[in-house]
């Protein structure tokens, strides 16, 4: 077990359709991270928050955003839901991005999204 | 090409055998590496964190770096049914946690008893 939460572990919706996936992080950890899990695709990196503040984008699709909250907690919300949305949505956390080389990612059980 | 290549397998060794897992990328900024092992159905599970080129080694694993040949491996001696699972590459150019990995889509590994 990593430390890191993540709700709900399954979601079924329909196409344009909105829904919020929740993390909550390590204990301690200030950094969060998202993924999207697809076959063909891999995992790939969505969106970092620290402290709050969003730190880096990656492969992140205007359709969908994130925020981290003051307890530092993070919620994903995906909108205008599509079929090829169907995957496993990982959050992640780490200490401190500045610790730089000894700083890493531990990531959560993950959730399944089903889009139908 | 993408960024990080690897090998999907499956890969199929007989317990006890010593494996080898590999992964090649073409960024030459990237300076950090990793190694995570998926079980199904379950989120990824840091296994090695390396920094720039060398070994590394943790009870039955060994990570090698080789920046010059733009080539990663992990070695797992010993190897037990329970290490069947998915092994993904990971490397960040920043360090583990300054911005998001990118990953090697994961070689699955059997290992037979």
């Amino acid at each position: 077990d990593s430390g890191v939460t993540q709700t709900p572990k399954h979601l079924i919706t329909a196409t344009g359709q909105r829904v919020t996936l929740r993390c909550s992080p390590r204990s301690g950890d200030l950094s969060v991270y998202w993924y999207q899990q697809s076959l063909d695709q891999g995992l790939q990196f969505l969106i970092q928050y620290y402290n709050g503040e969003e730190r880096a984008k990656g492969n992140i699709l205007e359709r969908f955003s994130a925020q981290q909250f003051p307890d530092l907690h993070s919620e994903l919300n995906l909108s205008s839901l599509e079929l090829g949305d169907s995957a496993l949505y990982f959050c992640a956390s780490s200490v401190d991005w500045r610790l730089a080389a000894t700083d890493t990612q531990y990531f959560g059980p993950g959730t399944r999204l089903t889009v139908l | 090409q993408k960024e990080v290549e690897q090998d999907p397998g499956p890969l199929s060794v007989p317990e006890g055998a010593i494996v080898s897992l590999n992964c090649t990328y073409s960024n030459s900024a990237f300076q950090y590496f990793m190694w995570y092992r998926q079980y199904s159905r379950k989120g990824p599970e840091l296994l090695m964190y390396t920094y720039s080129s060398g070994n590394k080694e943790d009870g039955r694993f060994t990570a090698q770096v080789d920046k010059s040949s733009k080539y990663i491996s992990l070695f797992i001696r010993d190897s037990q049914p329970s290490d069947s699972a998915t092994y993904l590459c990971a490397m960040s150019t920043l360090g583990g946690g300054a911005d998001g990995l990118t990953f090697g889509k994961g070689t699955h590994l059997i290992i037979q008893p």
